[in-house]
Order: structure tokens, then sequence, then C-alpha cells
């Protein structure tokens, strides 16, 4: 079915930045698209980005609140997915899931444990 | 953006109940609605997609319905590995949005 890891998460101070990965295992990293979400503490899961895969049309797509501070991107030759987060602020603090889209765009199906940053 | 507004926000609930959670669309979104069980300290799990299809190795007790605007995420006899807290998602339109989230905890 596949497996997710992500790495790269830890303490960093407001203003910022950090690099998270994920690598992928078990299944054609090409061909889907990845997301990154993301859940602070104590509550509810914020969609934080989107990568296309190789099938469909390309795109990404950020959620308001990181638009302009956050870059997605992968190496599919790596199976690796990362997000560079720049201008870090303190309600970005959260654990940061790496998912992968269905195969038919439809939601989320596999997903990382997660990497916690926090931003103090 | 799509709103998603999921209710209730907990419920208090024993082993064998039915429970239903509700998640509307501020729009229609067709069926483009998954459904996931989160439990403390994990990420998520897809539960069901597409509105009405069941993940495979979900137990056959999780079900959901609805279409356009409504949808519901059933637990028809609740067992104690059900005690979660349950997020409904729409893909049908950037940005993705969850729902708030619902809490089932033991009666």
């Amino acid at each position: 079915e596949g497996q997710l890891v992500e790495s790269g998460g830890g303490l960093v101070k407001p203003g910022g930045s950090l690099r998270l990965s994920c690598a992928s295992s078990g299944f054609t990293f090409t061909t889907y698209s990845m997301n990154w979400v993301r859940q602070a503490p104590g509550k509810g899961l914020e969609w934080v980005s989107s990568i296309s895969g190789s099938r469909g049309r390309s795109y990404i797509y950020y959620a308001d609140s990181v638009k302009g501070r956050f870059s997605i991107s992968r190496d599919n030759a790596k199976n690796s997915l990362f997000l560079q987060m720049n201008s870090l602020r303190a309600e970005d603090t959260a654990v940061y899931f790496c998912a992968r889209e269905g195969y038919y765009e439809d939601g989320m199906d596999v997903w990382g444990q997660g990497t916690t940053v926090t931003v103090s | 953006d799509i709103q998603m507004t999921q209710s209730p926000s907990s419920l208090s609930a024993s082993v064998g109940d039915r429970v239903t959670i509700t998640c509307r669309a501020s729009q229609g979104i067709r069926n483009d609605l998954a459904w996931y069980q989160q439990k403390p300290g994990k990420a998520p799990k897809r539960l069901i997609y597409v509105a009405s299809n069941l993940q495979s190795g979900v137990p056959s007790r999780f079900s959901g319905s609805g279409s356009g605007t409504e949808f519901t995420l059933t637990i028809s006899s609740l067992q104690p590995e059900d005690f979660a807290t349950y997020y409904c998602l729409q893909h049908n339109a950037y940005p993705r949005t969850f729902g708030q989230g619902t809490k089932v905890e033991v009666k």
C-alpha cells in the first residue's frame, strides 16, 4: 500500500526557516499527487499544500495561511516530497503530515506519522 | 473557499450504540467527500472515500452517505476501538477543507 516517513521537524525561532522531507516507499511515487497537512496542538486538521503527480494536469496549491512563505516540491528520482518553510510564525507550530493523494484524486489515502515543528 | 461544518463537535456513546456524524458543505461538492478517523498521537486513517465507499480493511460497521451538501458517517454498533476523533474532508476543490472534527467519547 505504501509508506511515508517525514523528517526535518524541530524547534525554530520566529522568522526562521525549516525544510521538511517525506520519504516514500512501496508505491510508484511519480504517479501520485502528494499533500502536506498540519495539526496544531489540540486542534483539527488543516490542509497546507498539494503538488500533482505525473498523471493528469500539473498543479501546486497552497493554503492562504502559508502562501508566499512555504514552498512544496518533489524529487521523483529520490521518491521524496519536501516542504520549505520560511518566515515561520508561532502559529505554524504543529505536527506536519505528509499524505499521498488517492489515485483518483479522492482525498489522502496514505499518511506518514508526522514530524513536529515548534516555532518559539 | 468551501466551508465544511461538522456536527456534533463531540458526543458521548456506549459500546453497541449507533453513532451518526454529519458534515455540511457550504456549496455543492457532488460526492467528493472522505471521512477519517484519528486516535491521539496517530496519523489520520481514511475510512470512507467518495462519500460512501468503504476503504479496504475498514470494518463494515462504518458507512457513509450523502451527496451535494449534506453527508453522514454512521457507525452501526460502536466498538471500544472506535473511540476517536472523526473528520470529513472535501476534495472537490482547492483549497481542500476539513470539518472541525467530532470527538467520540465513552459515555
